[in-house]
């Protein structure tokens, strides 16, 4: 079955706690995304990436890391210096070409609650 | 940060209804105009991606139209079914970046 995976699917951390939430995709994708999403918002990009070892930030980029040390993972940490950790966090890839549309395809998302 | 919004925020029909909604987005630089379906408790899912203007697409009793120039999309679902039930988001991607930006997306929910 070919996807994207996150885990967990819900996590807990005291506040000031850095905290890193999994993504794995076996797509072959190039590209990897990770979004927040609040209440009454859409999704906000936080950071991507179109090719290992390499990545951007987003729109809202401040108090997040990552790496993509491999093709298939794209793992984001919540650092304390994240003044609002608490959201759901989803995860997305899609094939990176000249001319794509690059559809992204999701995981089940991470909630995130900071106590 | 570009500007996309969808209208309305939520919408109750009741089944065998037709129903239609909006997404605005920035009338200059288009590259293209995506369309997702995110149900409860799962993944959001691909329905349409749109690039031209006059663009038309359709998957089952779900159709979607497109108009660059002025800088929306409509989304129609003929015979709502329960199942249809879910929120419907809508994505831009400017020329010359691979980014997307989402809309706050329109709740659908269809009752029996």
């Amino acid at each position: 079955d070919g996807g994207i995976t996150q885990s967990p699917k819900y996590l807990f951390r005291k506040e000031g706690q850095n905290v890193t939430l999994s993504c794995e995709q076996n797509l072959n994708h190039d590209a990897m995304y990770w979004y927040r999403q609040d209440p009454g918002q859409g999704l906000r990009l936080i950071y991507y990436s179109q090719i290992v070892n390499d990545f951007q930030k987003g729109d809202i980029a401040e108090g997040y890391s990552v790496s993509r040390e491999k093709k298939e993972s794209f793992p984001l940490t919540v650092t304390s210096a994240q003044k609002n950790p608490t959201a759901f966090y989803l995860c997305a890839s899609s094939i990176v070409t000249a001319y794509s549309t690059d559809t992204q395809y999701f995981g089940p998302g991470t909630r995130l609650t900071v106590l | 940060i570009l500007n996309v919004e969808q209208s309305p925020q939520s919408l109750h029909v009741q089944e065998g209804d037709s129903t239609n909604f909006t997404c605005s987005f920035p009338s200059s630089n288009f590259y293209a105009l995506h369309w997702y379906r995110w149900e409860t408790a799962k993944s959001p899912e691909a329905l349409f991606v749109m690039t031209l203007n006059g663009d038309e697409k359709k998957k089952g009793r779900i159709s979607a139209t497109l108009n660059t120039k002025e800088g929306y999309s409509y989304l129609y679902i003929k015979g709502s079914q329960p199942e249809d039930s879910a929120t419907y988001l809508c994505a831009f991607r400017p020329g010359g970046g691979n980014k997307l930006t989402f809309g706050t997306g329109t709740q659908l929910k269809v009752e029996l």
